[in-house]
């Protein structure tokens, strides 16, 4: 079965910190795809990223990184130079191929606040 | 391009009532999804329609729920009848297809706040 866990609950940091964001997945699809969704305070989820199984070349993004490492099962993202506006709840999520890319599965999400 | 549309944005009933929620993808998206948020369950996916049929309720907790989708630009989420356990955000979100990857992301609503007392 399809997990994702996101063992940060919470991040506190002051601005113009790096920060990053773990994500930990199980699959037993060798086709998957992983996200990044923000959920700032207005409260509708925000696409960031998406990577598929077979791409495991870091994105870079501005101020916003991604490490995919298919070793370790692990799609982590990392803010650069943090700002308040970063301030939000991030998720990842995974979904197989077979099932069809849209039908995601979330992580518990990581409440980031970025502190002036 | 107004992003996916949901009404109302918060819903306060009691116990036993019958609760309606709504939702316009965007125009020309051919998946919809019914996501529900709470603190201890965090994001499920409850039940999704391609082309306006519905695909996969496997989520849809029990029978006290039920979607439609009539048409391509409108759908509702219904729970009759009402238990304070439903109170959550409960998100509605639309998407392009299988087509392409960069199909493949999902737009959501501003969610809907419901509270059951």
């Amino acid at each position: 079965a399809q997990k994702v866990t996101q063992a940060q609950t919470e991040i506190s940091v002051v601005e113009k910190e790096d920060v990053t964001l773990d994500c930990v997945y199980e699959t037993r699809d060798t086709t998957y795809y992983l996200f990044w969704y923000k959920q700032p305070p207005s409260g509708e989820l925000v696409f960031l990223i998406r990577r598929n199984s077979f791409d495991e070349q870091n994105e870079i993004s501005g101020r916003y990184s991604w490490n995919f490492q298919k070793s370790t099962s692990s799609f982590n993202f990392t803010i650069t130079a943090s700002q308040v506006v970063d301030s939000a709840v991030y998720f990842c999520a995974l979904s197989e191929a077979n099932q069809g890319a849209q039908k995601l599965v979330f992580g518990q999400g990581t409440r980031l606040t970025i502190n002036p | 391009d107004a992003g996916v549309i949901q009404s109302p944005r918060h819903e306060v009933t009691e116990m036993g009532q019958e609760v309606t929620l709504r939702c316009k993808p965007i125009s020309g998206h051919d998946y919809l999804f019914w996501y529900r948020q709470t603190m201890m369950r965090g994001l499920e996916l409850l039940i999704y329609f391609n082309n306006n049929v519905p695909i996969d309720d496997s989520g849809m907790p029990e029978d006290r729920f039920s979607a439609k989708m009539p048409n391509a630009s409108f759908s509702t989420l219904k729970i009759q009848p009402s238990e304070p356990r439903d109170s959550a955000v409960y998100f509605c979100a639309s998407s392009l297809g299988r087509a392409s990857p960069n199909n493949e992301k999902l737009f959501f609503g501003s969610g809907t706040q419901l509270s059951v007392l």
